[in-house]
């Protein structure tokens, strides 16, 4: 079963504005990830929050963590063109193997 | 610089045919996996390993077998292969994994296979 879910599937942003993604998941976690595709390549890890940790800040990236609901967000502030790509939260499972939501895909428009 | 490093980039075969993909690794990691990437499904594991001789079934595994003989290689083999298996095909490797690993993934470029 699907353990990271993000919302929305997509979004489409002016240059500069913030960029908001979210991610739903289902059981109890340890830490949750996330990942950037751009179109073509493979996935590159972004930013790693703890089970422990509220908020985590790197560069542009502020990700955020509410266990209690079970969801994450990531906001990418002062958008550019570059930004433009699909954005994948992760979980480990409790068997160890990494559940990748389905991705929120990111057009920023110059 | 180490790296993951997958071939062919892209490919293209006939139904029945037997194909192999490559993956390599050049960070020394024991934990090997293989997604396949298509509209609407995200990423979907299809096997993974955890070391040398070490070899697990994913969630869509059928049709597929991976063998590991070394730390650095885990080849991805379509013994039969099918219009359905056409998708983009990534490798990843980890350092280790577990409940509570924080180890990221690392992702090769993936391979464009199509089925015809």
């Amino acid at each position: 079963s699907q353990q990271g879910e993000e919302d929305p599937q997509a979004l489409s942003i002016q240059e500069g504005e913030n960029a908001t993604m979210n991610c739903s998941y289902k059981t109890s976690i340890n830490n949750l990830q996330w990942y950037r595709q751009n179109s073509g390549r493979g996935l590159v890890h972004l930013i790693l929050i703890r089970s422990n940790e509220r908020e985590k800040h790197s560069g542009r990236l502020r990700v955020t963590l509410d266990t209690s609901k079970k969801s994450s967000s990531l906001l990418i502030t002062a958008s550019r063109a570059a930004d433009t790509a699909s954005y994948f939260c992760a979980t480990p499972s409790n068997t160890g193997k990494l559940i990748f939501g389905q991705g929120t895909t990111l057009q920023v428009k110059p | 610089d180490a790296e993951i490093t997958q071939s062919p980039r892209h490919k293209i075969t006939e139904t029945g045919r037997q194909v192999t993909l490559a993956c390599h690794q050049t960070w020394n990691h024991n934990n090997m996996f293989w997604y396949r990437q298509d509209l609407g499904h995200g990423l979907r594991l299809i096997h993974y390993s955890y070391g040398v001789h070490d070899t697990n079934k994913g969630e869509v595994s059928d049709g597929y077998s991976v063998s590991r003989s070394n730390t650095e290689d885990l080849p991805l083999t379509l013994e039969s292969a099918a219009s359905s298996q056409t998708s983009v095909y990534f490798c990843a490797s980890s350092r280790t994994t577990g409940e509570f690993s924080t180890d990221t993934q690392y992702f090769g470029p993936g391979t464009r296979l199509t089925v015809l």
